[in-house]
C-alpha cells in the first residue's frame, strides 16, 4: 500500500531563512504522482504542485523549489528567503494510477511556523 | 466561479444524531471526493465517486454512507455520530489529476 512520511511535525524559522521540507513516499507503482498543498491558518488547502514519476526535472516557481528524487523515494520541498506570509501546515501527496482519478494519501503535514 | 461548495461550515452534533455533509461543484468533474482531517493530522479518504451511480470505499469508511444521483452533488451521511467522528471534512473533485478542494466543514460531536 501507498504511503506518505513527512518526519518534520513542525519548524520554526526567523523570516528570510531558506527552509526545506521532507517528504519520503512509498509505493509499487511504477506510474504515480506526487503533490504539495499548503493549508494556511484559514483552513482551505492550496494546491501547489504536481510531479508525475517519469519526470525527475527539479522545478522552481518563485521562491519555491521542489526537488524530486526517485533513487531515494523523496520529494523535498524548498522556500528559499522565507516570509511570515509562508507560515501555514504543508502536506506532502500521492496518487497511484488507479482508474479513480486523484485519490490521494497524505502525509501528516509539517507546520511551519516563519517568525518575523 | 464556485468550485466546490460544502455546507454547513460548521457544526456540533450530540452523540447518536445524524446529519448529512453537502457537497457540489459545478466543473463536471467526473471523481468526487471526501476526506477527514483529524487535529493535527493529514487528510484520510473516506469515500469516493468515479461517476454518478458508482461509489466506493476509502481509507476510513466506517460510520458513514455516500450517494451520487448526480454529477454535481455527493453527499456524505453520518447516521449514528459518535465523538471520533469529530474532524473536519473536506470534499473535492477531479477531471483526473488536479484536485479541487473545499472550504471544508467542521463537525463536533459532544
Amino acid at each position: 500500500a501507498q504511503k506518505v512520511t513527512q518526519a518534520q511535525t513542525e519548524i520554526s524559522v526567523v523570516e528570510k531563512e531558506d527552509v526545506t521540507l521532507d517528504c519520503v513516499y512509498e509505493t509499487r507503482d511504477t506510474t504515480y504522482y506526487l503533490f504539495w498543498y499548503k493549508q494556511p491558518p484559514s483552513g482551505e488547502l492550496v494546491f501547489l504542485i504536481r510531479r508525475n514519476s517519469f519526470d525527475e526535472q527539479n522545478e522552481i516557481s518563485g521562491r519555491y523549489s521542489w526537488n524530486f528524487q526517485k533513487s531515494t523515494s523523496s520529494f523535498n520541498f524548498t522556500i528559499t528567503a522565507s516570509q511570515v506570509v509562508d507560515s501555514a501546515v504543508y502536506f506532502c501527496a500521492l496518487s497511484e494510477d488507479r482508474g479513480a482519478g486523484n485519490m490521494l494519501t497524505f502525509g501528516g503535514g509539517t507546520r511551519l511556523m516563519v517568525k518575523p | 466561479n464556485a468550485g466546490v461548495t460544502q455546507t454547513p461550515k460548521f457544526r456540533i452534533l450530540k452523540i447518536g444524531q445524524s446529519m448529512t455533509l453537502q457537497c457540489t461543484q459545478d466543473m463536471n468533474h467526473n471523481y468526487m471526493y471526501w476526506y477527514r482531517q483529524d487535529p493535527g493530522m493529514g487528510l484520510k479518504l473516506i469515500y469516493y465517486s468515479v461517476g454518478a451511480g458508482i461509489t466506493d470505499k476509502g481509507e476510513v469508511p466506517n460510520g458513514y454512507n455516500v450517494s451520487r444521483s448526480t454529477t454535481e452533488d455527493f453527499p456524505l451521511r453520518l447516521e449514528l455520530a459518535a465523538p471520533s467522528q469529530t474532524s473536519v471534512y473536506f470534499c473535492a473533485s477531479s477531471p483526473f489529476r488536479e484536485a479541487f478542494f473545499g472550504q471544508g466543514t467542521r463537525l463536533t460531536v459532544v
